[in-house]
């Protein structure tokens, strides 16, 4: 099926460190979304974004829609043990009612 | 707030069976969207019940079918089991009639087909 490239595919960071993924498509996307998936469990939305160079903030996370609207990004500040999981973006293509997901990051933190 | 719930949690069928996975969505919520995802992927979109009806359809096979019930909740029903149906079945429910609103997912129903 249809996926999004994110990249890097997985990443092992340090405790405290900066961490930034981001999520490219060929199409163009009227939203994005950036879930969080731990373990056995489902997706986790973290953060919403609906206009081309939207920049949203929740907590140490930081995510923006690209401005040619085929491109969004996340940023995780200070990271923590706790924000280990899998991280996924998501777009909605105009004229549809499904999200297309992201290939998904693998986050593991070294304290 | 009621999240989505989703049953059951972990399931193994046989080869050719049917399976049944329920979904209550979020409260205030009243569309469903099934997702599929296989072990290391992304979800991969099902369908999407709104108004008790099927009103898009990903590239799934017929053996795939959902129902919407008057009080929001929705099944998945999946006929002739494959092994390659083994997945997380994720139920995911939004707010309104129009495309582009924010999903919110369950936990997953575990199948595993033997």
């Amino acid at each position: 099926g249809q996926q999004l490239n994110q990249s890097p595919q997985s990443m092992f960071i340090q405790e405290g460190e900066d961490v930034s993924m981001n999520c490219t498509s060929s199409s163009i996307f009227n939203t994005w979304l950036w879930y969080k998936q731990d373990p056995g469990e489902g997706p986790v939305l973290l953060i919403a974004l609906y206009k081309a160079g939207e920049l949203t903030s929740n907590g140490r996370l930081t995510a923006q829609f690209g401005i040619t609207r085929k491109d969004s990004f996340l940023n995780i500040s200070a990271s923590i043990p706790s924000d280990v999981g899998i991280y996924f973006c998501a777009g909605h293509p105009s004229g549809t009612y499904k999200y297309i997901f992201g290939t998904g990051t693998r986050l593991k933190v070294l304290a | 707030d009621a999240g989505v719930t989703q049953s059951p949690t972990h399931l193994i069928k046989t080869r050719g069976q049917q399976v049944t996975l329920r979904c209550s969505p979020k409260s205030g919520h009243d569309t469903v969207s099934w997702y599929q995802q296989a072990l290391g992927q992304g979800p991969q979109f099902i369908f999407q019940y709104y108004e008790e009806e099927e009103r898009q359809r990903g590239n799934f096979p017929d053996r795939f079918s959902g129902h919407q019930f008057p009080n929001y909740s929705s099944e998945l029903n999946v006929n002739a089991l494959l092994l390659g149906d083994s997945a997380l079945y994720l139920c995911a429910s939004s707010l309104g009639q129009f495309s582009g609103n924010t999903i919110y997912f369950g936990e997953g129903s575990w199948l595993t087909v033997v």
